[in-house]
C-alpha cells in the first residue's frame, strides 16, 4: 500500500470551497485512490475513488494529475455537518491492507 | 440502495461473557469484513469473508471467530471477553477486489 500524506487539520468556513491534498509518491501503476469520511464513533463512509483526471460524483470532486504522484479532494460550499475527519488511501483496501493513517481533521466554522 | 447494516449499535457485557454481533452487507456485495477500532490502535483488521469462506485472518487470538452466509450476511463471535475487547467494531462489504469498501456505523462493545 503506497504511503499517503495530508495535512493533519484544515479550517474553513460555511460555503467555501475546501480542497485537501494527498501526495503518493510511490503509487503504483494498477492503484485507485480513495478518500472517506469519518465522524466520531461511525464508521468511515466513502467519498470517492478514482484513476486518472477527475471524477465527479454528487458530494466531491477528485483532481488526479497526469502524474498521479498527488491527488486533492475538492469539496464544494461545505457545511457545518462536513467537519470530520478525511482520509485518502491508495492501493487495494481489502482486507489487512486497508490502513487509515492520522487523516486531515476539517473544521468548518459558520 | 441500502447501505451495510450493523446489529446491535450498542452492547454492554461483563468480562467473560461472549457476545455476537451481525453484518448485513450492500445488497451483491459478496465480502464482508470486520475490523476493530480503538483511540489507541486505529483501525485493526480482524478477518475477511469472500462466498461464504474465510480469504483473510489478522492477528487476534482465536477468541475471535466470524462465519459468513450464503445470502453474505456475517457474524463476528467474541468469546471470554476482556476488558481490552471494549472497542467500536466495523463491518465493510464489497463487490470484490479493487472495489472500494463501504463501512456500517459499527456496533460500540463495552466490557465492565
Amino acid at each position: 500500500l503506497a504511503k499517503t500524506t495530508q495535512p493533519i487539520s484544515m479550517d474553513s468556513y460555511e460555503g467555501q470551497e475546501v480542497n485537501i491534498t494527498c501526495s503518493h509518491n510511490n503509487i503504483a501503476t494498477n492503484d485507485y485512490i480513495t478518500w472517506y469520511q469519518q465522524f466520531p464513533s461511525q464508521g468511515p463512509r466513502f467519498i470517492i475513488q478514482g484513476y486518472k483526471t477527475k471524477v465527479t460524483n454528487e458530494v466531491a470532486s477528485l483532481f488526479i494529475p497526469a502524474d498521479r504522484k498527488s491527488s486533492t479532494l475538492s469539496l464544494p460550499r461545505v457545511s457545518l455537518s462536513d467537519t470530520a475527519v478525511y482520509y485518502c488511501l491508495v492501493g487495494d483496501l481489502g482486507g489487512d491492507k486497508l490502513i487509515f493513517g492520522t487523516g486531515t481533521r476539517l473544521q468548518v466554522f459558520p | 440502495k441500502a447501505g451495510v447494516t450493523q446489529t446491535p449499535r450498542y452492547l454492554i457485557k461483563t468480562r467473560g461473557q461472549q457476545v455476537t454481533l451481525s453484518c448485513s452487507p450492500i445488497s451483491g456485495h459478496r465480502s464482508v469484513s470486520w475490523y476493530q477500532q480503538t483511540p489507541g490502535q486505529g483501525l485493526q483488521f480482524l478477518f475477511e469473508y469472500f462466498s461464504e469462506t474465510q480469504r483473510n485472518k489478522g492477528n487476534f487470538p482465536g477468541r475471535f471467530s466470524g462465519r459468513q452466509f450464503s445470502n453474505s450476511r456475517s457474524e463476528m463471535n467474541v468469546s471470554t471477553l476482556e476488558l481490552g475487547d471494549s472497542a467500536l467494531y466495523l463491518c465493510a462489504s464489497r463487490m470484490d477486489r479493487n472495489q472500494p469498501q463501504h463501512f456500517g456505523d459499527g456496533t460500540r462493545l463495552s466490557i465492565l
